[in-house]
């Protein structure tokens, strides 16, 4: 089946604009993360939607960070007035029912974000 | 808190030898699940295999094995027969569990070990 897709895969902004990466997690799947993975580092929460439970916000580094789920599949990450060190990779997850172990998380193929 | 590190930036082994890739972890939860993942260089991330902290035997997927040590808190990497293909950045990662065996959700991750095969 379809894994979980990402657009734009390349988006290259100024600094100062706002700039929308998509994801589209795997049907079916209630759990949806968003990741950032700067050069040369590891991968870095930043925020996971479940279900109609409020999202899990605890890594979004500024408040110029904000994410949407709609309808529990598609979710939108916003960045507002994009600075340099918002350049990095931008993956997303998605997993199944958190009741079966071991609910691994399937990831995109990622949005590389570079800002001039 | 979690904290998960891998201490080697880089490791190199020979075509059909094995490899083990280090981690250690840190975190004051007792339940929680360790998971490897594989990062080629098209940078899709892959799930490699998991272990959970109670598991009593170290899981094993393929040439895929962790070494489980929960006292010292360390979760190896073990990969037999290497191949071409297994050269790539291999993550470390946990995740805590509650008491029911659900999930928390955001994994913890280290920040890699880049793998090289030489034929």
């Amino acid at each position: 089946g379809a894994g979980v897709s990402q657009s734009p895969s390349n988006k290259v902004t100024e600094k100062g604009k706002d700039v929308e990466l998509r994801c589209d997690p795997i049907s079916g799947h209630t759990a949806l993360y968003w990741y950032r993975q700067s050069l040369g580092q590891g991968l870095e929460f930043l925020i996971y939607f479940q279900g109609n439970s409020a999202p899990d916000k605890s890594g979004l580094p500024s408040d110029r960070f904000s994410a949407e789920r709609t309808g529990g599949s598609v979710s939108t990450l916003t960045i507002q007035r994009t600075q340099q060190e918002d350049s990095a990779v931008y993956l997303c997850a998605s997993s199944p029912d958190l009741l079966r172990e071991p609910y691994e998380q399937y990831f995109g193929p990622g949005t590389r974000l570079t800002v001039t | 808190a979690q904290k998960i590190t891998q201490t080697q930036p880089g490791m190199f082994v020979q075509e059909k030898e094995a490899v083990t890739l280090d981690c250690t972890y840190d975190t004051s939860d007792q339940s929680y699940g360790l998971f490897w993942y594989k990062q080629p260089s098209s940078g899709e991330m892959i799930f490699l295999i998991y272990q959970g902290s109670y598991d009593e035997q170290n899981a094993t997927e393929g040439r895929y094995s962790l070494n489980f040590q929960k006292a010292r808190k360390s979760a190896n990497l073990v990969i037999s027969a290497s191949q071409l293909g297994d050269s790539a950045m291999y993550f470390c990662a946990m995740r805590k569990r509650n008491a029911g065996g659900t999930s928390y959700g955001k994994l913890t991750f280290g920040q890699g070990t880049i793998l090289t095969v030489h034929p």
